[in-house]
């Protein structure tokens, strides 16, 4: 069964950084795309970035790059994304997606940026 | 504003027939694949087409997409109750160089 399991959401202040990890089973993780997918407060999807099978091609989100970057450790399963320069509008559940057409989701971590 | 254009809402009664339409430009539906999600309340979404008109396996066909130029459309076809959700379409697009959602449509069950 794939499963996709985020962590590291949490309280920042406005500047700060934060760094969110996903980490991936049920498939062979180094053969897939991955990607993130943000979810502000009773709004809509919003595609943040995607990353290659191999770290070596990555998309970002224009308004996030610069600020946010995101990895992937294969021998780990895992996926990440750095974030800093945190924004009240960065505000949202933050989604890890196997695929670039996210044919599974995770159930999502919570980033909220305030002072 | 979104770059890919949904009906704030749909809806219909048990067992009706509800559209949504999803209209884009040659840089996303039209030289890309369109893909439809499913989020019910309090949930993350879930993947019901992909490629323009497939389904993965467990989703009912009762739903179906097409695509035409760069306009795509997802019907369901006998709506239940539990269909009641936001639907959001996606593609990639090659001019911003990533993925896209429409604002989503929020289908009710009247």
């Amino acid at each position: 069964e794939v499963q996709l399991v985020e962590s590291g959401g949490g309280l920042v202040q406005p500047g700060g950084s934060l760094r969110l990890s996903c980490a991936a089973s049920g498939f062979t993780f180094s053969s897939y795309w991955m990607s993130w997918v943000r979810q502000a407060p009773g709004k809509g999807l919003e595609w943040v970035a995607n990353i290659d099978q191999d770290g070596g091609e990555k998309y970002s989100l224009d308004s996030v790059k610069g600020r946010f970057t995101i990895s992937r450790d294969n021998a780990k399963s895992s996926l990440y994304l750095q974030m800093s320069s945190l924004r009240a509008e960065d505000t949202a559940v933050y989604y890890c997606a196997r695929d670039v057409s996210g044919d599974y989701w995770g159930q999502g971590t919570l980033v909220t940026v305030s002072s | 504003q979104s770059v890919l254009t949904q009906p704030p809402s749909a809806s219909g009664t048990p067992g009706q027939r509800v559209t949504i339409s999803c209209s884009g430009s040659s840089s996303n539906l039209g030289s890309n694949y369109v893909y439809w999600y499913q989020q019910l309340p309090r949930t993350a979404p879930k993947l019901l087409i992909y490629r323009n008109d497939q389904r993965p396996s467990g989703v009912p066909d009762r739903f179906s997409g097409s695509k035409s130029g760069t306009s795509a459309s997802l019907a369901i076809r006998g709506l239940r109750s539990e269909d009641e959700a936001d639907y959001y379409c996606a593609a990639w697009d090659d001019s911003l160089s990533g993925f896209v959602f429409g604002a989503g449509t929020k289908v009710t069950v009247l």
